[in-house]
């Protein structure tokens, strides 16, 4: 069984600051995932990254996959209170195609 | 409307009940899977789906079942449910991308 570990677990953090968190494995996926879920409702995708080295942005969100495969992150400039929520990474690979690893997510709390 | 929909939202049963949860989905994708979330332990897979032929064990299957009625229909069961199988359930679904689709989840409390 693939692991992913998230970190931090939680986070606290006021409007305006800056943020990463981390998704790492001693595996090597073919795909990786950043979900976020906020109360009461399911995980929703933010990006997929498929390529080692990979970098993609999506507005103050910047998401990297590493060279190996392995890890990745996910990093928040000027957080707001809209960015508040549960951040899950999923990882797939090649022997569970169609099946992937969740990490343990992170708690982002940002205060205004 | 939502194209993955879990019925019920909120269940409380006693221990030694037999529970179903149902899912539906509208996205026309094959695969479908059943997770568990729990504080603190992400997303677990129960049971999963790649057609309505196929039913595949997850990591964390003893005490569920899953019937998959049609390709848009996949239900858990739970034929007696205990204490510890208190959790938010979900169902998801997926396509090529390899992009899920979740419910918006059902919270199961066995007392």
């Amino acid at each position: 069984t693939q692991l992913l570990e998230q970190s931090p677990q939680f986070l606290s953090i006021q409007e305006g600051e800056n943020l990463t968190v981390y998704c790492n494995s001693s595996s090597v996926f073919s795909s990786l995932q950043w979900y976020r879920q906020e109360p009461g409702e399911g995980p929703v995708l933010l990006v997929t990254v498929v390529t080692g080295g990979e970098v993609k942005k999506l507005k103050r969100l910047t998401f990297q996959f590493g060279d190996a495969r392995k890890d990745s992150s996910l990093h928040i400039t000027a957080a707001q209170p809209g960015d508040t929520g549960l951040y899950l990474c999923a990882g797939e690979d090649n022997t569970n195609a169609g099946k992937s690893t969740f990490g343990d997510g992170t708690t982002l709390t940002v205060k205004p | 409307d939502a194209d993955v929909t879990q019925t019920p939202r909120n269940r409380i049963t006693k221990t030694g009940k037999r529970i179903m949860l149902e899912c539906s989905q509208t996205k026309g994708h094959d695969r479908m899977y059943w997770y568990r979330q729990d504080p603190g332990l992400g997303l677990r897979l129960i049971y999963y789906s790649f057609d309505v032929k196929d039913i595949n064990k997850g990591e964390i299957s003893d005490g569920y079942s899953v019937s998959r009625q049609a390709q848009a229909k996949f239900s858990l069961s739970l034929e007696s449910a205990i204490p510890n199988q208190t959790a938010l359930y979900f169902c998801a679904t997926t396509g090529d991308t390899g992009e899920l689709f979740f419910g918006e989840g059902s919270r199961l409390t066995v007392l």
